[in-house]
């Protein structure tokens, strides 16, 4: 079992710019959720699927925010035309059927907005 | 608004002693509550979950209380150690079937040698 892994780690970008980061969840896991975390806060919920089904969104994806599970393995989430203030560490986990309420994270990937 | 809170930002505790770790939540709809250890530049780590059914879960040095009628749980370490030293995270997943877990602000545990 190698755990959640993220990539990048890190991210720097200007403004208005796209990024794309992606999650590969722990195998076997069908359950993905990806989080936001900013500077003193907890980590927020974003969005997650059920395999390649995107089941919730959070009312802090905003349009510009896209997020896909193509083949129900890894994920990518995408941001357009990126603003300061998404700057953030962006946190992925997943979770085993049954157990959905216990979630595994990744390092999560830090991106700054210049 | 916030659902689940952590008043206290940090908390220093002597090595070998007890560490209690205190929330606050307001939505009578969760029905699982968990902590979450974080280190500097890792993502959190699970530690230990409760159902709303339950008063109480114990693992191995950790164990977390729940009390309902106060919408209040708190993590015991016993003894503590130097590792325990990070930022612990209280969380807690609604019923309505949304799996997005809410999470408090965290406190910081600092174990003093």
């Amino acid at each position: 079992d190698t755990g959640v892994s993220q990539d990048p780690r890190h991210k720097i970008t200007k403004r208005g710019q796209n990024v794309t980061f992606r999650c590969d969840p722990i195998s076997e896991h069908n359950r993905l959720y990806w989080y936001r975390q900013t500077l003193g806060q907890g980590p927020e919920f974003l969005t997650y699927f059920q395999n390649e089904a995107q089941l919730e969104k959070s009312r802090l994806l905003s349009d510009r925010f896209s997020a896909e599970r193509p083949k129900g393995s890894f994920s990518t989430l995408e941001i357009q035309r990126t603003e300061q203030g998404d700057s953030a560490m962006y946190l992925c986990a997943s979770s085993v059927p049954g157990q959905t309420y216990e979630q595994y994270f990744g390092p999560g990937t830090r991106l700054t907005v210049t | 608004d916030q659902q689940v809170k952590q008043n206290s930002p940090s908390l220093s505790v002597q090595e070998g002693r007890i560490s209690i770790l205190n929330c606050d939540y307001t939505n009578s709809m969760f029905d699982y509550f968990l902590w979450y250890k974080k280190y500097p530049a890792e993502g959190p780590t699970f530690l230990i979950s409760i159902s709303s059914i339950k008063d109480k879960n114990e693992d191995g040095r950790f164990t977390v209380f729940l009390n309902k009628s106060a919408k209040h749980l708190s993590l015991h370490i016993v003894p503590s150690q130097p590792g325990d030293s990070a930022v612990y995270f209280c969380a807690a997943r609604g019923v309505r079937g949304a799996d997005g877990l809410t999470f408090g602000k965290g406190t910081h545990l600092i174990i003093q040698p």
